[in-house]
């Protein structure tokens, strides 16, 4: 498709738990970015990948959280051990980079919720 | 370390009515300011953008104004519509290219 593909949209899993989800994002984009939204609350960022550089990890909250992007395209982030307090909404955008960052294409998200 | 944030959660108007939403950002470094507006269930969707040399840049009924000597921004929608109603985010690039976003501001608008 043409815009930023996320899945699963949807995701309910017990606490303790594994899950990863998925970005795939706009073909030539360079720049991925992955935040976390929860309910009501801002996008808070979580970690920015662009090109071959090493990613910016700054925003990762605990070493429960991964991410990859494999082949500078699709991205995957990872939540071990999961908790409640990881439900939120995970948001994946991509964006030209560099100079262009600005516009960032978002995509649905994938609801996470924990029980 | 830098932050975004935003003046007011929620500003109601009524249909026709000029909207204005306003952002405060701290780090003077910040060379790049954008809007998004994020509809319910969806991702938030790209506005407008202005630059630090710029002080206003216009949009199709949206215009940004940046005061960069108390560190301000807004966003003004003119003759608000019942599809302007979302959430809306300023975001600031600072000194690296990372976007960090705003709370955001929820924008009602009614009848």
């Amino acid at each position: 498709g043409a815009g930023v593909s996320q899945s699963p949209s949807n995701k309910v899993t017990e606490k303790g738990k594994d899950v990863e989800l998925r970005c795939d994002p706009i073909s030539g984009h360079t720049a991925l970015y992955w935040y976390r939204q929860s309910l009501g609350q801002g996008l808070e960022f979580l970690i920015y990948f662009q090109g071959n550089s090493a990613p910016d990890k700054s925003g990762l909250p605990s070493d429960r959280f991964s991410a990859e992007r494999t082949g500078g395209s699709v991205s995957t982030l990872t939540i071990q051990r999961t908790q409640q307090e990881d439900s939120a909404v995970y948001l994946c955008a991509s964006s030209l980079g560099g100079l262009n960052t600005g516009e960032l294409f978002f995509g649905e998200g994938s609801r996470l919720t924990v029980l | 370390g830098e932050s975004v944030g935003l003046h007011l959660p929620t500003l109601s108007v009524q249909e026709g009515d000029n909207s204005i939403i306003n952002c405060a950002y701290s780090n003077s470094a910040s060379d790049y300011f954008i809007w998004y507006k994020q509809e319910s269930g969806k991702g938030p969707q790209f506005i407008i953008d202005i630059r630090s040399n710029m002080d206003k840049r216009q949009g199709q009924r949206v215009t940004v104004l940046l005061n960069k000597t108390v560190k301000h921004l807004s966003l003004q929608i003119a003759a608000t519509q019942p599809g302007d109603s979302a959430v809306y985010f300023c975001a600031d690039r600072g000194d690296t290219d990372k976007l960090i976003f705003g709370t955001g501001t929820r924008l009602q608008v009614f009848p």
